[in-house]
């Protein structure tokens, strides 16, 4: 079955720490996962990718491990910032269109 | 660089009435989409189009109808609305449909108040 999975639903950290947010993944034929954010009431805007030839993708403080083995990504935002507050979507690409997983909203209190 | 305009922005509607919502793009992208987005929640697919005059169902397609007859443009149908409904209409644009290094590009959202 299609589905991409998010953990979890929510989550708050202080300013400073490492946020992880999970994602996984059940159909063998995806080849590429995106990561969106989404600020309240703005649009979702691409964040950070990766695609199955890859197990690490880095972009300044946020970092995709990908586990292709167990179908299992993480999005790992080192010293956590305020402005980095918003809903974070993990996507999979199958088939002409994306399969979106249904988002953690991340709190980064001061 | 492009963008995406929707309107209207707003749209209060009222139970049983058909409504319709307008998304332009200017980036020359082949493929675009219908998103419906729930307070709180996750992105659902209604219709998207890899092409002028091509239309496919998403997930989400019962009780709507797409439009895309000109490559800038896709319109949305709420065929007859439903009481108290609420979400934010998301349209998005992207170079080419899906595979790796495919982005989707969205535009501001339509917020749907049906009365």
């Amino acid at each position: 079955q299609q589905q991409v999975r998010q953990s979890p639903q929510s989550l708050t950290v202080w300013e400073g720490e490492t946020t992880i947010l999970n994602c996984s993944y059940e159909d063998s034929t995806f080849d590429y996962f995106p990561w969106y954010r989404q600020f309240p009431g703005k649009s979702p805007a691409l964040l950070i990718a990766i695609s199955l030839v890859s197990n690490k993708k880095e972009d300044g403080r946020f970092t995709i491990f990908f586990n292709k083995r167990e179908k299992k990504l993480s999005l790992h935002i080192t010293d956590s910032q305020p402005g980095d507050s918003a809903t974070y979507f993990c996507a999979a690409d199958s088939n002409y269109q994306l399969i979106w997983g249904s988002g953690t909203k991340l709190i980064i209190k001061p | 660089g492009g963008i995406i305009t929707q309107t209207p922005k707003f749209l209060i509607g009222q139970e049983g009435q058909k409504l319709t919502l307008k998304c332009q793009q200017n980036f020359n992208h082949d493929t675009m989409y219908w998103y419906r987005q729930d307070s709180g929640k996750g992105l659902r697919l209604i219709y998207y189009s890899i092409t002028e005059n091509d239309l496919q169902k998403g997930d989400l397609s019962e009780g709507y109808d797409a439009s895309r007859e000109k490559k800038s443009s896709f319109s949305l149908t709420v065929t007859s609305a439903q009481k108290n409904e609420m979400a934010v209409f998301l349209c998005a644009s992207s170079i080419r449909t899906g595979g790796v290094g495919d982005t989707q590009y969205f535009g501001p959202g339509t917020r749907l108040l049906v009365l």
